[in-house]
Parts: C-alpha cells; structure tokens; sequence
C-alpha cells in the first residue's frame, strides 16, 4: 500500500490556468513534506512544508500543509509551457529523513 | 550556487559485472543518499548513510549492494553483480538536518543499463 498518493496522475492544461496537485499522506514518523519538480532527469527541489496553514510561495508556486487532514497541494497560477513536468510529493520520516516519494503528478501545459 | 554531482551520466554493463557510480554531494552537508528509480516507476529509497555508517537502508539494499565515503568529498554506490532489474537511474543527494526537516538536494542521476 502507498505511504504518499498523489492526484490527479495526469493532468493536459492551457497556458494561463490555474493548477492544483494533491498529495495525501501516512502520518507515521513524519517531519516534512516536500515537493520535487522533475523535468528530465533529478528532481529539482521546490517546497518544504513542516507547519500546518502556512503558505509557501516562490513566484507562481504556491504550497501547504495540512497535518491534521494530512495532505498537501500545490498550486501553479498562470501556467506556462516551461511549467511541464512531473510534479513530487515526498514524505521525509524517521531519524534519518529518508524520502518517500508519491507516484508523481504529469503536468502537461500546451501553448 | 552548491549542487551535487554524479558521475558516470550513462553506464551500460554486462549482468554479472561490478559497477561503481560516484557522487559529490554539497560539502557541508551531513546526510547522504541513493535513490533509484526504475524507468516510468516512482522514486525509490536505498539508503542513507550519516557519520560514515549506514543509517538506514531498504529492501532493496541486498548484500550486492555497498556505499562508501572513501574520503571527505566523495560518495559512492557499488553494485557488486549486476542483475537486469538493476537498470535504472541512480540518484544521489544531500542534505543538512535541520531539526525539524531536511531539504535533499538531488544529483543528475546515472543512468544505468544492465544487458
């Protein structure tokens, strides 16, 4: 059974809309929640959400976390081409912060 | 800006033969890791190795599988006798513990082919 779930799998939007990834979650020896983009090849670090409620934003990116219902969304407003990828929702747990990575979001934005 | 760095890019090997795939990681950081992630699969943990030991590492992380810290900037993944289910990206990545959660960086991966 999967510790992280992320929805939807795929998603085909326009340049401009709004986007909105899920990730759910297991609460065992949580610590953080973090998201990934994956382009090509490593994943490239995005967001790290430790507390419930509070935002985090980078330009268009926006993220948060909720611990109590244990799950995490990541909006992308103003979509644009170069936004396509695969979007990761990771949970680090334990002692040693290992990472336990969802499936993955397909984000596809077309011109 | 700090990254991490892997090398080989690309290893194609034999079954049966011994790889090595090499990573720096950030140099002040403390935690270090190999993931893999077979092709169209999620990513996977290996292992994590803090203090020079191995902290934790998965089912996957049979006894064909080895890391190492030679020296103070390196980190490497040993494969002793590749199977055909060991194709995959390779990835490496550091952190620095913060407390309450870490943020891993992530290298370019090696991808490797086993025939």
């Amino acid at each position: 059974e999967d510790k992280v779930v992320q929805s939807p799998l795929s998603l085909v939007v326009h340049e401009g809309d709004t986007v909105t990834l899920n990730c759910s979650y297991e609460v065992t020896n949580f610590r953080s929640l973090l998201w990934y983009k994956q382009e090509k090849k490593a994943p490239t670090f995005l967001f790290m959400l430790t507390s419930s409620g509070i935002e985090k934003k980078s330009g268009r990116l926006s993220s948060i976390l909720d611990k109590k219902e244990l799950f995490s969304i990541l909006n992308i407003t103003a979509t644009q081409t170069g936004d396509s990828a695969i979007y990761l929702c990771a949970e680090s747990g334990g002692s040693n912060y290992k990472l336990t990575f969802g499936k993955g979001t397909l984000l596809t934005v077309n011109p | 800006e700090p990254e991490v760095t892997q090398t080989p890019s690309h290893q194609v090997t034999q079954m049966g033969q011994e790889v090595i795939l090499r990573c720096v990681p950030i140099s002040n950081h403390l935690y270090f890791y190999w993931y893999r992630q077979i092709l169209g699969q999620k990513v996977e943990f290996l292992v994590s190795f803090y203090n020079n030991e191995i902290s934790e590492k998965s089912e996957i992380f049979d006894d064909q599988f080895s890391v190492e810290r030679p020296d103070g900037s390196n980190f490497t993944l040993k494969i002793r006798s590749t199977k055909l289910e060991d194709s995959a990206m390779y990835f490496c990545a550091s952190g620095s513990a913060s407390g309450r959660g870490e943020t891993q960086y992530f290298g370019p991966g090696t991808r490797l082919l086993v025939l």
